[in-house]
């Protein structure tokens, strides 16, 4: 079945970085992706990955994905405060269409 | 290029009344997605649209709910009657298509509190 998990909540200073971890269970996903929300806003996609990669990298966020564990993390380098939203992780499964399937959401804080 | 509208972006009923949600996709996508996202959880898929056919409305507690998709543009989300635990954020999302990997473009969501 479909299941995605994180973590609440990560706080982190301005200039580190972030890392947000997400489980997933279904071993037929095809895509995994990023969303951001921000208060009182829709969800925007930041990156994405197809599942038989293991690293991609897109100017401050890389996703790595381990297949065998089935987990996915995406580091946000050099955080900045407009970075302050919740994160949440997706997954598409083959001959699920593009349906997709939510993880928590994890709240990530970068304080000054 | 205007983005997914929805409307009203609140909505305060109590319960056993009904609401309607509105939702107008960007131009020319043919897949549209009503999504239900309960406080502190993630989106679930209640119904996707292929111009105007249902694809997936297994999630859908359709004793209560209803969605239409006329002429494949528009789309309208209905709840009759309403349940407190029906409180959530409505988001509606649209993709050129209903494959893998087109990229969904969601509206700000429509806020109902259920009393």
């Amino acid at each position: 079945g479909e299941d995605v998990e994180q973590s609440l909540f990560l706080s982190v200073r301005e200039g580190d970085s972030s890392v947000i971890n997400c489980t997933y269970t279904d071993s037929s996903s095809t895509y995994l992706y990023w969303y951001k929300q921000e208060p009182g806003a829709g969800l925007q996609l930041l990156t994405y990955i197809f599942s038989n990669m293991d690293m991609k990298q897109d100017q401050r966020l890389t996703v790595l994905l381990n297949k065998k564990d089935k987990h996915l993390s995406l580091r946000i380098a050099d955080t900045q405060t407009g970075d302050s939203a919740i994160y949440f992780c997706a997954e598409s499964i083959k001959g699920g269409g593009n349906k997709l399937t939510f993880g928590t959401g994890t709240q990530l804080k970068v304080e000054l | 290029e205007a983005g997914v509208a929805q409307s009203p972006r609140y909505k305060i009923i109590e319960k056993r009344q009904s609401v309607a949600f509105w939702c107008n996709p960007i131009s020319g996508h043919a897949t549209l997605y009503w999504y239900q996202q309960i406080l502190g959880q993630g989106p679930k898929l209640l119904i996707q649209f292929q111009n105007n056919g249902v694809v997936d409305d297994s999630q859908l507690p359709k004793d209560r709910f209803s969605a239409e998709r006329l002429k494949g543009v528009d789309s309208t989300l209905k709840i009759q009657p309403a349940k407190l635990e029906d409180s959530a954020v409505y988001l509606c999302a649209s993709s050129l298509a209903g494959k893998f990997m087109y990229e969904q473009y969601f509206g700000p969501g429509t806020r109902l509190t259920v009393t």
